[in-house]
């Protein structure tokens, strides 16, 4: 089974100040990675996966995480965030492989908000 | 890119009212599709998994004589409520993936369900 932690529940922060959203996961098999957004009464958005490959991913919006199988983490990082950014983030991760369920599994989410 | 649909996006209704709301991928055959549960502040619980054409699979711990899926197309899922009651109150959120499981799941709008 896999679980996922996201080890901050609110990250305040100022505009064009840098963010790092931690996201710590378990997995007995090999998983694939995936940062989520959610605006206020929306679904979500994927932002960001890794499936395999680079262990860096950068989105179209400045956002990038980065793969570390030996500390089991995929930390979203953005170098100068904008009002627009606030949001809740997910992290999650699902699993792969012959006779893969595809199930996501969430972290608890952590609420972005930035500043003026 | 991908589009999932979820209909209605908000539902008032009374205590014993049995309420449906539907999922449609847009412009890809949805082979799997999720419902979720969103609490208040909360992460996103998996309540089932629907492959087309055959039975879904519930989660510990959600009832399935409770929340009907049928997932009769490989365009649509519908989850139904039956006799709801206050504590069914939530925001329930469907995503769909295509014929490859290692595809990311993509979510549509969500429904806010709200039982007077």
């Amino acid at each position: 089974a896999q679980s996922v932690t996201q080890l901050d529940s609110q990250v305040p922060v100022f505009e064009e100040a840098p963010v790092e959203l931690r996201c710590n996961y378990s997995s007995s098999v090999s998983v694939y990675l995936f940062w989520y957004v959610q605006y206020p009464n929306q679904g979500l958005q994927l932002l960001l996966k890794y499936l395999s490959g680079s262990t860096l991913v950068e989105s179209i919006n400045g956002f990038e995480a980065e793969f570390n199988k030996s500390q089991t983490s995929f930390h979203l990082r953005k170098p100068s965030v904008h009002i627009s950014d606030t949001a809740e983030y997910f992290c999650a991760v699902s699993d792969y492989g012959s006779g893969n369920t595809g199930k996501l599994i969430f972290g608890q989410g952590t609420t972005l908000q930035v500043k003026p | 890119g991908a589009v999932v649909s979820q209909h209605p996006s908000r539902v008032i209704c009374k205590s014993g009212t049995s309420v449906k709301i539907e999922c449609r991928s847009l412009d890809f055959q949805a082979t799997t599709m999720f419902w979720y549960r969103q609490f208040p502040k909360k992460s996103l619980m998996l309540m089932a998994t629907s492959n087309e054409g055959s039975k879904a699979t519930y989660e510990q711990g959600v009832e399935k004589d409770k929340f009907l899926i049928n997932h009769a197309s490989l365009t649509l899922s519908t989850l139904t409520v039956t006799s709801a009651h206050p504590e069914d109150s939530s925001f329930y959120i469907c995503s769909a993936r295509g014929t490859d499981s290692n595809q990311p799941q993509h979510f549509g709008d969500g429904t806010r369900l709200s039982i007077l």
